[in-house]
């Protein structure tokens, strides 16, 4: 089946230091690969995705490898920023887009 | 455009009592879903309608949940009687046919029941 494991968190940075948040995956066929990211009081996000095997998505900074070899899409971020603080969720589809399986979720907190 | 409006945006309940979640979702889509994050847990699939008509309902719990899209546009999601362990977060989203991979879904902010 499909399942998406998630580095647990809660994760507490200063400002501008380096983000890696795990992510590892087990599924049938080929799925598509997610980070939603979701900020106090408002809805998930799309942060990024990854259609195929060695894609990287890319956005405000935040950067996922589709690793298929390692079943892996860890998220990460070269200098984080206080508004950064968010929870983020892996997740990943199917090939139609049917069903969404995400993780536990990440909460980042970052300090000045 | 207007993202997908839920509300209420809160809502805390008896159990035994009966609630109803609606989602409203971007004009146009034809796909909507429900998902819930239980206590800090994943957000799981709850089901999902094409237009209103439900594709997929393998996520739902049990039976004292009860979804509907009318005439294909807002949904509504009602528990009852609602338990303990209906507490969470439910989530809507909504997307077009076409292109879903590409353009995501859309989600809401999320509806938080509390049952007591």
């Amino acid at each position: 089946g499909n399942s998406v494991t998630q580095m647990e968190g809660p994760v507490t940075l200063s400002e501008e230091a380096f983000l890696t948040i795990n992510c590892t995956y087990t599924a049938t066929g080929y799925p598509s690969l997610f980070w939603y990211v979701q900020y106090p009081g408002e809805g998930l996000q799309l942060l990024l995705k990854a259609t195929k095997a060695d894609d990287k998505g890319s956005n405000k900074g935040f950067e996922a490898t589709y690793r298929k070899e390692t079943t892996s899409f860890h998220l990460e971020k070269g200098s984080v920023q206080v508004s950064d603080s968010a929870v983020y969720f892996c997740a990943l589809s199917d090939w139609a887009g049917n069903q969404f399986y995400f993780g536990t979720g990440t909460s980042l907190t970052v300090i000045p | 455009e207007a993202g997908v409006t839920q509300f209420p945006s809160h809502s805390v309940i008896e159990k035994g009592q009966t609630v109803t979640l609606r989602c409203d979702p971007i004009s146009g889509h034809d796909n909507l879903y429900w998902y819930r994050r239980v206590m800090g847990k994943e957000i799981k699939f709850l089901l999902h309608f094409v237009k209103e008509s439900k594709q997929d309902e393998s996520g739902m719990p049990n039976n004292r949940f009860l979804a509907e899209r009318t005439g294909g546009t807002y949904s509504t999601l009602k528990v009852q009687p609602a338990e303990l362990e209906d507490s969470g977060v439910y989530f809507c989203a909504s997307s077009p046919t076409r292109d879903r991979i590409y353009y995501g879904y859309t989600f809401g902010s999320g509806t938080r029941l509390t049952v007591v």
